[in-house]
């Protein structure tokens, strides 16, 4: 079974400031890993993905994650924040031979100008 | 637009009412899925189709939920006798798995905009 735990279910930082984002996950089987952005009243859009090829995956917007074996975690960061990046994350986690996505409770981040 | 799309967008109905909701995946994708959002909440998975076979459902699926694809395209979820719990923004989302499919593999999953659906 798979499950994703976020740490912090809010967090806000300053306009230009580092953006770290926590996750950790438990899986009995390999994982693939996903960051998802959602904005108000919208589903959801891919950041990013892990699929156990480089374990500092780059995605769209600036951000990249560290997949931590020993850690369990994916976290996600950006090196500067900017205000459209205001939205909820998902973290996901998806078995290999899986197909169906399990999601963190999500973090809502907040810039502030 | 090629993406996911789903049919309405917001839906407001009166407790003990039926609903059903629509979604067309990307064309051509084979794999199509249902998530539920609750506020505050990460999506949950429902049930997914692999053309028009159902392959696995979860147990928050109740009795008065139930899914179809009927020719392998477009997918409709429908609530029956809806109650305050149900609502959510349920989610669709799709994926392309080639014939002969390793199931190691990631298939991509594109999410559509969403459901929400209001029951007073």
């Amino acid at each position: 079974a798979q499950s994703v735990t976020q740490l912090g279910s809010h967090v806000s930082v300053s306009e230009g400031a580092l953006v770290l984002l926590r996750c950790n996950y438990s899986s009995s089987v390999p994982p693939y890993l996903f960051w998802y952005v959602q904005y108000p009243n919208q589903g959801l859009q891919l950041l990013l993905k892990y699929t156990s090829a480089a374990t500092l995956v780059k995605g769209i917007n600036g951000f990249e994650a560290e997949f931590k074996k020993s850690e369990t975690s994916f976290h996600l960061t950006k090196p500067s924040a900017h205000m459209s990046d205001a939205a909820e994350y998902f973290c996901a986690v998806q078995g290999q031979g899986a197909q169906k996505l399990v999601f963190g409770q999500g973090t809502r981040l907040t810039i502030n100008p | 637009d090629t993406g996911v799309s789903q049919d309405p967008r917001h839906k407001i109905t009166k407790r003990g009412q039926n609903v059903t909701f629509r979604c067309d995946p990307i064309s051509e994708h084979n794999r199509l899925y249902w998530y539920r959002q609750t506020l505050g909440q990460g999506p949950e998975f429902l049930t997914y189709f692999q053309n028009e076979a159902q392959l696995e459902k979860s147990r928050l699926l109740s009795d008065r939920f139930s899914a179809e694809r009927p020719k392998g395209s477009f997918s409709t979820l429908e609530i029956q006798r809806t109650e305050q719990g149900d609502s959510a923004m349920y989610l669709c989302a799709s994926s392309l798995a080639p014939p002969g499919v390793n199931t190691r593999r990631l298939y991509e999953q594109y999410f559509g905009p969403g459901t929400r659906l209001t029951v007073t």
